[in-house]
């Protein structure tokens, strides 16, 4: 079964800083994983989705994530942080033969300006 | 083109009735998926629809819950006899399920309804 840990459920950085929000993965074998923005009083926005590929994955609006297996960690980065940036992220896996996809508690971003 | 789509946005209802909740696919998605948000809680999948295949219900946390998905687009998930835990953001998401399995492609987000139960 897969399972998905936030660590942090709220993180603040200062505008122009970096971002780093957590996720580890449990799995038996290699996943999916994904990261969705949820911007207040919307649906989840896709933002870069790891398909065993390049381990490195971009997104959209500069974040950009590393599949790490030895860490099982696939955390999301973006090297400067824009006050537009204030949102919920979540991660999720999937099992690659599978149609369920397992979502982290959310880790809520504030950015200060 | 449009995106998916759920209605009522919002939903209040008093505990012990029925709550119908719509979602509204984009057009040629073959797979929806039903979540439930609590507060504080990451998203809990409910239920998947995949085409003609028989959905996954492994998710539905109890027989007051049920979905159907008509003609293969929009879907109305029913909560019978509600009660106050089922307070939450419902959300739906629709995929092009390309492949055999779900799993790969992207989700499609609505913007939920969120329902209360007093």
């Amino acid at each position: 079964a897969q399972s998905v840990t936030q660590l942090g459920s709220h993180v603040s950085v200062s505008e122009g800083a970096l971002v780093l929000l957590r996720c580890n993965y449990s799995s038996s074998v290699p996943p999916y994983l994904f990261w969705y923005v949820q911007y207040p009083n919307q649906g989840l926005q896709l933002l870069l989705k790891y398909t065993s590929a390049a381990t490195l994955v971009k997104g959209i609006n500069g974040f950009e994530a590393e599949f790490k297996k030895s860490e099982t960690s696939f955390h999301l980065t973006k090297p400067s942080a824009h006050m537009s940036d204030a949102a919920e992220y979540f991660c999720a896996v999937s099992a690659v033969t599978g149609n369920q996809f397992y979502f982290g508690t959310g880790t809520s971003l504030t950015v200060i300006p | 083109g449009a995106g998916v789509s759920q209605s009522p946005s919002n939903k209040v209802t008093e505990k012990g009735k029925d709550v119908e909740l719509r979602c509204d696919p984009i057009s040629g998605h073959t797979a929806l998926y039903w979540y439930r948000q609590s507060l504080g809680q990451g998203l809990e999948f409910l239920i998947y629809f995949q085409g003609n295949s028989a959905p996954d219900k492994s998710g539905l946390p109890s027989d007051r819950f049920s979905a159907e998905r008509t003609g293969g687009s929009v879907s109305t998930l029913t909560i019978q006899r509600t009660q106050q835990e089922d307070s939450a953001v419902y959300l739906c998401a629709s995929s092009l399920a390309l492949s055999g399995y779900g799993s790969y492609n992207e989700q499609f987000f609505g913007p939920g309804t969120r329902l209360t139960v007093l």
